[in-house]
């Protein structure tokens, strides 16, 4: 199912610092698996994807880390930049391209 | 790289008005479209999906006569949000999945703030 919420939990984090962001997924059958950052008023922009045979994935200062066992899916992003302050989603692909988005984090970047 | 346009970026209208918001995407060619609508502080919610050439496929609880959805060509979707009411008031994102096979991704577009007063 989708994810509402009132509250976006939040992640301080000190600049300089890794940020680690977790997503817990709920379709098993679910065979790929994004990351985006949202800034405010902006649309979704991609950071990271990774399919579901592959457990870890590296970017640019980026890793995904995919536990298909517990469903389980994690961002981590290396010396944080206050550039990186935004929100964060997960997405899953449910199949027919359709993605269903997690409930987001927030990331606050203190200098 | 991909990029996905919207238009207009932020719209106020007046209750009982509809309101046209157009995707199009710049350097590719999509198929398949999809909207997105974000309430504060929450996540995307998917609206429908918008196919060329046929009709849109709605997500559970949409409204399909009231959100109209038109994909007339490979790079341009509409969404008419019709006899528009404040609680229509918005964040509305649509993403483009380029054609291309072993293209995956989808891009997304910059969103539209819409307002109804």
């Amino acid at each position: 199912g989708e994810s509402v919420g009132l509250h976006l939990p939040t992640l301080s984090v000190q600049e300089g610092d890794n940020s680690i962001i977790n997503c817990a997924y709920s379709n098993s059958a679910s065979d790929y698996f994004i990351w985006y950052k949202q800034e405010s008023g902006k649309g979704p922009q991609f950071i990271i994807d990774i399919r579901s045979n592959m457990d870890k994935r590296q970017g640019q200062r980026v890793t995904v880390l995919l536990n298909k066992t517990v469903k389980h899916l994690s961002l981590q992003i290396a010396a944080t930049q206050p550039g990186d302050s935004a929100v964060y989603f997960c997405a899953e692909n449910r199949g027919g391209n359709k993605l269903t988005f997690g409930g987001g984090t927030r990331v606050l970047v203190k200098p | 790289g991909a990029v996905v346009s919207q238009h207009p970026s932020w719209v106020i209208c007046k209750s009982g008005t509809s309101v046209k918001i157009e995707c199009r995407s710049l350097d590719f060619q999509a198929t398949t479209m999809f909207w997105y609508r974000q309430f504060p502080k929450q996540s995307l919610m998917l609206m429908a999906t918008s196919n060329e050439g046929s009709k849109a496929t709605y997500e559970q609880g949409v409204e399909k006569d009231k959100f109209l959805i038109n994909h007339a060509s490979l790079t341009l979707s509409t969404l008419t949000v019709t006899s528009a009411h404040p609680e229509d008031s918005s964040f509305y994102i649509c993403s483009a999945r380029d054609n291309r096979e072993g293209i995956y991704e989808q891009y997304f577009g910059p969103g539209t703030r819409l307002t109804v007063t």
